[in-house]
């Protein structure tokens, strides 16, 4: 059982359309990290957010965490078939003593020309 | 310089096989993690090192999976008795501090997607 659930699990879009995924728990955080992954490859880190109710820019993707620290989303402005890929968000539960980072289940995007 | 290497990239392995997966770590990183990702799903936790100290196991699916790291560099994951559903890539990343906090990066390596038939 995932602890971060996201949402959707698959996209399928048109270049230049709008898109937000979303990577939700029951559990507080102390701070949430988006990665990218492409076939083949592990894992790239995009962004970290760390304060409730924190945005964050990137280019055309914006990043949010919720002001309760249990949620946070992705939005890409205007994709572009280069951000096809898997999108994962991960975390550290506040009550989690260790290092590991715990994974939601991901968001396979699909950005077609 | 140099990222996370693992190798082999692809291991087929006949059901009650041993397999053995290594982790070359960026050099001077002190913490080691493997992740097992299984198909279509988020990578989940399986065991973490602190230089040569196995600090925590917890994610270890059963007793058959070990992990090993003597010198505090190369690791290696090693599975016994290969069963199908060990089929999964295998993740190992690294961070120079010996205790990454909550915003630091964790450098994965290209995985070794482990068949098992």
């Amino acid at each position: 059982t995932q602890l971060l659930e996201q949402s959707p699990q698959f996209l399928s879009i048109q270049e230049g359309e709008n898109l937000t995924v979303y990577c939700n728990s029951s559990s507080v955080f102390s701070s949430l990290q988006w990665y990218r992954q492409e076939p083949g490859e592990g894992p790239v880190l995009l962004v970290t957010v760390v304060t409730g109710g924190e945005v964050k820019k990137l280019k055309r993707l914006t990043f949010q965490f919720g002001d309760a620290r249990k949620d946070s989303s992705l939005h890409i402005t205007a994709a572009q078939t280069g951000d096809t890929g898997l999108y994962l968000c991960a975390g550290r539960p506040n009550n989690n003593a260790g290092n590991m980072l715990t994974f939601g289940g991901g968001t396979r995007l699909m950005v077609k020309p | 310089g140099a990222g996370v290497s693992q190798s082999p990239r692809y291991k087929v392995a006949k059901r009650g096989q041993d397999v053995a997966l290594r982790c070359d770590p960026i050099s001077g990183h002190v913490s080691l993690f493997w992740y097992q990702q299984a198909l279509g799903q988020g990578p989940e936790f399986l065991t973490y090192f602190q230089n040569e100290a196995q600090l925590d196991k917890s994610g270890l699916p059963s007793d058959r999976f070990f992990a090993e790291r003597p010198e505090g560099s190369v690791s290696t994951l090693k599975i016994q008795r290969t069963q199908q559903e060990d089929s999964a890539v295998y993740l190992c990343a690294s961070h120079t501090r010996l205790a990454p906090t909550s915003t630091d990066t964790q450098y994965f390596g290209p995985g070794t997607r482990l068949t098992v038939l």
